[in-house]
């Protein structure tokens, strides 16, 4: 089993829809998690920390369900320009350092 | 402007030919790291480093090499490369000792093919 695992979709919505993606971790040590980014050929960039009590960035809620060991992102009211590949990305705490997984992502593509 | 500056960003190369991709960042970060992304694999860790002279490997080191001389600089090196090394490279930074305390900040990638 793959330590961090996503639906690759891709997920094609149209513009203003609510799209919701999980992503599931297979470590229950996992200490922090995150949603990433990317665009078509472009370096992934940060979308926000996944924190235990949920976090919203205005269209964009993420949460943490450690008892289940997944997290999801909700995208609220759709743009075109949200297309791209959404990463979820899990931290392991290790004795002198942090492992970082990158999940294999889900690709989004909203449609006019 | 803080960035991660990778070079060369695309490169067509032969098998067995040594080569070095740079990677250079002005943040002064402590922790960086490369990365090589697949189709279907997703971001997979090659090497990082912790600070100056301190590296260790990541999930797929082999045929790869690092050095941190200085702490703006980790080059990733192909002492002879092979057509299972044509792949997409990140390399990344973090500030503090491991990159899930802080932000990864990316540089560009680089598309290297190996005939």
């Amino acid at each position: 089993r793959k330590e961090v695992e996503q639906d690759p979709g891709p997920f094609n919505v149209p513009e203003g829809a609510t799209v919701a993606f999980n992503c599931t971790y297979s470590n229950s040590a996992s200490q922090s998690f995150f949603w990433y980014r990317q665009d078509c050929r472009k370096e992934p960039k940060l979308l926000m920390s996944v924190y235990s009590s949920g976090n919203e960035d205005g269209r964009f809620t993420a949460q943490l369900n450690r008892a289940s060991q997944y997290i999801s992102l909700l995208i609220r009211d759709s743009k075109l320009s949200d297309s791209a590949t959404y990463l979820c990305v899990v931290n392991l705490l290790k004795t002198s350092y942090d492992k970082v997984i990158f999940g294999p992502g889900t690709s989004l593509s909203v449609i006019p | 402007e803080a960035q991660v500056t990778q070079n060369p960003r695309y490169l067509i190369t032969v098998t067995g030919k040594k080569l070095t991709v740079t990677c250079s960042q002005n943040m002064n970060h402590e922790y960086m790291s490369w990365y090589r992304q697949d189709p279907g694999l997703g971001l997979r860790q090659i090497y990082y480093s912790m600070n100056v002279e301190v590296t260790d490997k990541g999930d797929v080191p082999e045929g790869y090499k690092v050095s941190r001389k200085e702490k703006r600089n980790f080059p990733l090196i192909l002492e002879s490369p092979s057509p299972n090394q044509t792949s997409l490279y990140f390399c990344a930074s973090s500030p503090g000792q491991g990159a899930g305390t802080g932000e990864l900040f990316f540089g560009e990638g680089s598309r290297l093919t190996v005939l």
